[in-house]
């Protein structure tokens, strides 16, 4: 099991809200990832990062921001949720290298009323 | 640009068969390809990847995947399925002139349902 990690699971706000979602990792992986999934679909890059204080957007245009202050930290935030924001977030993490795989955390699951 | 199809939305095997879950690719150069699992309400899991040699890959419970350049195709195959195999599939790909920044390209999904 890959040593990955986010928080919250479940989450259901209202309009409006800033929230943070969390996904940490403690396997000193460089590179680090947000997709969006809608429930059973396919996977939507969103944001991307190489390294420490390096963050790129990805194939999805997303309103949400990311920041990467240390290796194993890689939180995802949106200012003000709305309702086409509810879906799911995965974070994932990789080595340096081409040819390795991602390592996807749980997910988290958001709801925006 | 690079993509993956995967022409099935859903794949539905009798318990103790053969499965297969299709994957082609389109990427210049040879291809670095991933097949990976997702359960409900959980994550994906990596299961096998063909990055060169050998074009028969093993991976994860029983699973293997046959790369073909020439059809630009990696199936997914097991040559006995289970009830517990029932899952939601992806296959993915990276091309070599990538830099290793980007993520993986994901297709589509196969769901595969697996009766008893």
């Amino acid at each position: 099991e890959a040593d990955i990690y986010q928080t919250p699971r479940y989450l259901v706000i209202g309009t409006g809200k800033k929230i943070t979602l969390e996904c940490s990792q403690t396997m000193g992986h460089d590179k680090m990832y947000w997709y969006q999934q809608d429930p059973g679909m396919e996977l939507h890059l969103i944001h991307y990062s190489y390294g420490v204080n390096s963050t790129e957007k990805g194939d999805l245009s997303s309103e949400s921001t990311v920041s990467r202050i240390r290796t194993e930290h890689f939180p995802l935030t949106l200012e003000s949720a709305r309702p086409s924001h509810t879906s799911q977030y995965l974070c994932a993490s990789g080595r340096q290298g081409t040819g390795n795989e991602q390592f996807f955390g749980p997910g988290t699951r958001l709801t925006v009323l | 640009a690079q993509s993956v199809a995967q022409p099935e939305d859903q794949v539905n095997v009798a318990e103790g068969n053969p499965l297969t879950v299709k994957c082609t690719y389109s990427v210049s150069g040879n291809p670095y390809l991933f097949w990976y699992v997702q359960y409900p309400n959980r994550g994906l899991q990596f299961l096998l990847k063909y990055i060169t040699g050998d074009n028969l890959v093993k991976g994860s419970y029983g699973f293997e995947a046959e790369f073909n350049k020439s059809q630009t195709s990696f199936h997914l195959k097991k040559p006995s399925a289970l009830v517990s195999d029932s899952a939601l599939y992806f296959c993915a790909v990276r091309g070599p002139g990538d830099t290793g920044r980007r993520a993986l390209t994901f297709g589509s999904g196969t769901r595969l349902q697996v009766q008893p």
